[in-house]
């Protein structure tokens, strides 16, 4: 089946502490992204990866790191995280960044 | 991309059909018009996109109207698992922003 999975889908853990949401996609997609979402804000995307070592800030990047290393895992990476990054995220992907994208089933994060 | 309008909200009752419009007047010729589905708190989910053709899948058609100014998402049999919020997104190959914009959408309740 088509997917792209995240994990963890839930997520509580405490400032400072680093952690890592893993996103993989098994279509062969090049272009791979992340977003977040908050209510009242809409979906607002953080990074995106055109290809493999392929990657570009969105809109609101800062306190967030991406690798692509693989095709099909686009890991977001939290080195420090603040309570304002309490948030939903979503991983999406597709073979071109214009064109219809396949999401992911998002993670909650929460940071105290 | 093209700006849409969609009604905040729309109530359907169970196993009848749900139109839901979307106006995109300043659409261009090369863009298509695209609808994806937010079930609360989980993933966008894509359903359905075209160009200027009536459009159908198995989950819902597409009517665009000749002029491309506006078009309507028809769920032919709606469940109340399709209550949702669905957005109309217009998008093309020459878009300037890779990343996809999620207006505020249309708040879908189906009535038991």
């Amino acid at each position: 089946e088509a997917q792209v999975t995240q994990n963890p889908r839930y997520l509580i853990t405490v400032t400072g502490k680093k952690l890592t949401v893993t996103c993989s996609q098994n279509m062969n997609h090049e272009y791979m992204s992340w977003y977040r979402q908050d209510p009242g804000l809409g979906l607002r995307q953080i990074y995106y990866s055109m290809n493999v070592e392929v990657t570009d800030k969105g809109d609101v990047p800062e306190g967030y790191k991406v690798s692509r290393k693989e095709k099909r895992n686009f890991p977001l990476i939290l080195e420090s995280p603040s309570p304002n990054q309490t948030s939903l995220y979503f991983c999406a992907s597709s073979f071109y960044d214009r064109e219809l994208q396949y999401f992911g089933p998002g993670t909650r994060l929460t940071v105290t | 991309d093209a700006k849409t309008t969609q009604p905040p909200s729309m109530d359907c009752a169970e196993g009848r059909a749900a139109n839901l419009p979307c106006n995109h007047s300043t659409i261009s010729g090369n863009e298509y018009v695209y609808w994806y589905r937010q079930i609360h708190s989980q993933g966008p989910q894509y359903i359905i996109h075209g160009l200027k053709n009536n459009e159908t899948n198995e989950m819902a058609s597409l009517i665009i109207t000749e002029d491309r100014k506006s078009s309507t998402l028809i769920l032919p049999h709606a469940t109340l698992r399709d209550t949702a919020v669905y957005y109309c997104i217009v998008r093309g190959p020459l878009s300037s922003a890779r990343q996809l914009t999620f207006g505020s959408g249309t708040q879908l309740t189906v009535l038991p």
